[in-house]
């Protein structure tokens, strides 16, 4: 049984648009929430992270939000740019460990 | 180093042969973990250590997959005769708390 379900499995958006990817979860224990961005040939990159204390939590143009009732969790990417090309991973661990659990990623295409 | 190295790169094995992959954490990270990555998937867990301790290694798909971390540093994942269904990219990743910080992968191809 996965234990963090991603979607969609494919995203293309135009330039300047916004790119929304959605995962969630089951297990209540989960209590940190990353978001990985991988690019072809190289490992997963820390992107953002949320904690369930919060509902929102905004880098750049990169937000999380977060609905711990519905146990979802969903990446924006606000003027979404070629560059932003990659698959995207959610993903989500327990305090201790901290191991993340990923999601099965969204390929992410950004046409100029 | 400023990241998480692994290596090799690539590495390309005959069926039933031996591997060895390996991982320099970042400095000071007490944390380390194995992933095994197939193609178009998510990483899948195999195996965590803190510091020279495993902790979990549920994730390793049979007895022939072994990894330490002796001192509590470098880390060696190792897979014994391996098989077509071997071939991945390996992961490796350490951390300090919650963040985990990932290296570029050991591509692994078993002929």
């Amino acid at each position: 049984q996965q234990q963090v379900k991603q979607s969609p499995q494919s995203l293309i958006v135009q330039k300047g648009g916004i790119s929304i990817i959605n995962c969630a979860y089951e297990n209540t224990a989960f209590d940190y929430f990353p978001w990985y961005q991988q690019f072809p040939g190289k490992g997963p990159a820390l992107l953002i992270a949320i904690r369930p204390d919060v509902s929102e939590k905004k880098e750049g143009r990169f937000t999380i939000s977060f609905n711990k009732s519905a146990k979802q969790f969903s990446l924006h990417i606000m003027d979404s740019q070629p560059g932003d090309s990659a698959t995207y991973f959610c993903a989500a661990s327990t305090g201790g460990s901290y191991i993340p659990t990923f999601g099965r990623g969204t390929s992410l295409i950004v046409h100029p | 180093g400023a990241g998480v190295s692994q290596s090799p790169r690539y590495k390309v094995a005959k069926r039933g042969q031996d591997v060895a992959l390996r991982c320099d954490p970042i400095s000071g990270h007490v944390s380390l973990f194995w992933y095994q990555q197939a193609l178009g998937q998510g990483p899948e867990f195999l195996t965590y250590f803190q510091n020279e301790a495993q902790l979990d290694k549920s994730g390793l798909p049979s007895d022939r997959f072994f990894a330490e971390r002796p001192e509590g540093s470098v880390s060696t994942l190792k897979i014994q005769r391996t098989q077509q269904e071997d071939s991945a990219v390996y992961l490796c990743a350490s951390s300090l708390e919650a963040k985990a910080f990932f290296g570029q992968g050991t591509r692994l191809t078993v002929v």
